[in-house]
């Protein structure tokens, strides 16, 4: 079964600054999609970024980019020129790309932005 | 379209008493998942949809649990004999059968239950 670890709970980064957010994934597959989701406190979720497996260039959504290491199996995202509306639950997941939908999320990162 | 909706979105019970909970999807978007948040995890699946086909379930899911989608368009869940364990957040998301979004889900507010 594929699991995704978050080993960072909380996170902290002053406005303007940029901020790493990590993420490691177990999988035996060769094809799959990677994912950072964004919670906003009492809000509902929304897509950050999204990654193919089988792409070597890293996604880029304008102040958002992921470190894609498939070898390491490793996504980190990296938030650019950060604002105080990037503060929430940042969740990793994963999908296989062969008939299972399903996304595996890891426990998430509480990121907090310093005015 | 704005996108997908969930009602109730708080629900507070009493142990042993059923609950449903509904799910309407954005319009056109035939795949449709449910998912559990416990307070400081991420979420977990618990059953997904095709049109009306629910095409896998989760261990998570037990006798307790039953979700449906009659016509391909909105979905129930419903906890029947509720424990407090139950309590989390049910989170559904749909996704669309094609297009640059294939792949994304989309989710709605979620359910917040609280089991007394």
């Amino acid at each position: 079964a594929q699991t995704v670890t978050q080993s960072q709970p909380e996170m902290s980064v002053q406005e303007a600054e940029t901020v790493t957010l990590s993420c490691t994934y177990d999988t035996s597959e060769s094809d799959y999609y990677l994912f950072w989701y964004k919670q906003p406190p009492s809000r509902q979720m929304i897509l950050v970024i999204r990654q193919e497996a089988y792409k070597q260039q890293n996604a880029t959504e304008n102040r958002f980019s992921v470190n894609f290491q498939k070898a390491a199996k490793s996504f980190s995202l990296k938030i650019s020129d950060s604002q105080l509306g990037d503060a929430a639950m940042y969740f990793c997941a994963y999908r296989t790309s062969f008939g299972n939908e399903k996304l595996t999320f890891g426990t998430g990162t509480r990121l907090t932005i310093i005015p | 379209d704005t996108g997908v909706s969930q009602d109730p979105r708080h629900k507070i019970t009493k142990r042993g008493q059923n609950v449903t909970f509904r799910c309407d999807p954005i319009s056109e978007h035939n795949r449709l998942y449910w998912y559990r948040q416990t307070l400081g995890q991420g979420p977990e699946f618990l059953t997904y949809f095709q049109n009306e086909a629910q095409l896998e379930k989760s261990r998570l899911l037990s006798d307790r649990f039953s979700a449906e989608r009659p016509k391909g368009s909105f979905s129930t869940l419903e906890i029947q004999r509720t424990e407090q364990g139950d309590s989390a957040m049910y989170l559904c998301a749909s996704s669309p059968p094609s297009g640059s979004s294939y792949n994304e889900q989309f989710f709605g507010p979620g359910t917040r239950l609280t089991v007394l």
